[in-house]
């Protein structure tokens, strides 16, 4: 079965500073993809990066970039420049290869905190 | 701006009562699911659809019904709601076939069944 372990519930970190959230995934698949996305308290999830697992290159979006172990089967978001706007959850998720109807399988979150 | 709709924020219900939850997309998407999200569990997989009148058991579809009898739209019905139902449901869709199939959300809809 896919799982998807997100082991930090909370963390916080300085405005202008940088945090790194951490993910795992369990999967014997070798084609994949892999996303972070967040969610604003109170407003819609929306989707802050992705990952396809045959790219050796890590993905980057602006100040949001990932470290894909993919050995070790980690996946983890590093936030630079933290803004007031980052705080939100933050969660993991996993597809495989696109079909009709794939799921995606998501991890329980980590709540980022940004202390001005 | 693409978007996925969802009827309702808040729902306050009673037990026994049936609860419709209504889904609506407008980006042409095959794809449709419905996600519970509670605290410390993450979003859990519900019912999915990738085509009208198809639905897929996700992982907790126990006292869940859903309908897709047109593309844009996907219904959760829960037809005795209990108060273990409480919860917020999200809506997603995505597109089928090549790329990676990025999921789009609505607002979600916050349920409380007293």
């Amino acid at each position: 079965a896919q799982t998807v372990t997100q082991s930090q519930p909370e963390m916080s970190v300085q405005e202008a500073e940088t945090v790194t959230l951490s993910c795992t995934y369990d999967t014997s698949e070798s084609d994949y993809y892999l996303f972070w996305y967040k969610q604003p308290p109170s407003r819609q999830m929306i989707l802050v990066i992705r990952q396809e697992a045959y790219k050796q290159q890590n993905a980057t979006e602006n100040r949001f970039s990932v470290n894909f172990q993919k050995a070790a089967k980690s996946f983890s978001l590093k936030i630079s420049d933290s803004q007031l706007g980052d705080a939100a959850m933050y969660f993991c998720a996993y597809t495989l290869s696109p079909n009709t109807g794939n799921q995606f399988y998501f991890g329980t979150g980590t709540s980022l905190t940004v202390i001005p | 701006d693409v978007k996925v709709t969802q009827s309702s924020r808040y729902l306050v219900k009673r037990t026994g009562e049936k609860v419709f939850l209504e889904c609506v997309q407008d980006m042409d998407h095959e794809n449709m699911f419905w996600y519970r999200q509670d605290p410390g569990l993450g979003l859990r997989l519900i019912y999915f659809s990738y085509d009208v009148k198809m639905k897929e058991k996700g992982d907790i579809p126990e006292g869940y019904s859903v309908s897709r009898e047109k593309k844009e739209r996907f219904s959760l019905i829960l037809e005795s709601a209990s108060t273990n139902q409480t919860s917020m449901y999200l809506c997603a869709s995505s597109h089928a076939g090549a790329g990676a199939n990025v999921l789009t959300f609505g607002a979600g809809s916050r349920l409380t069944v007293l």
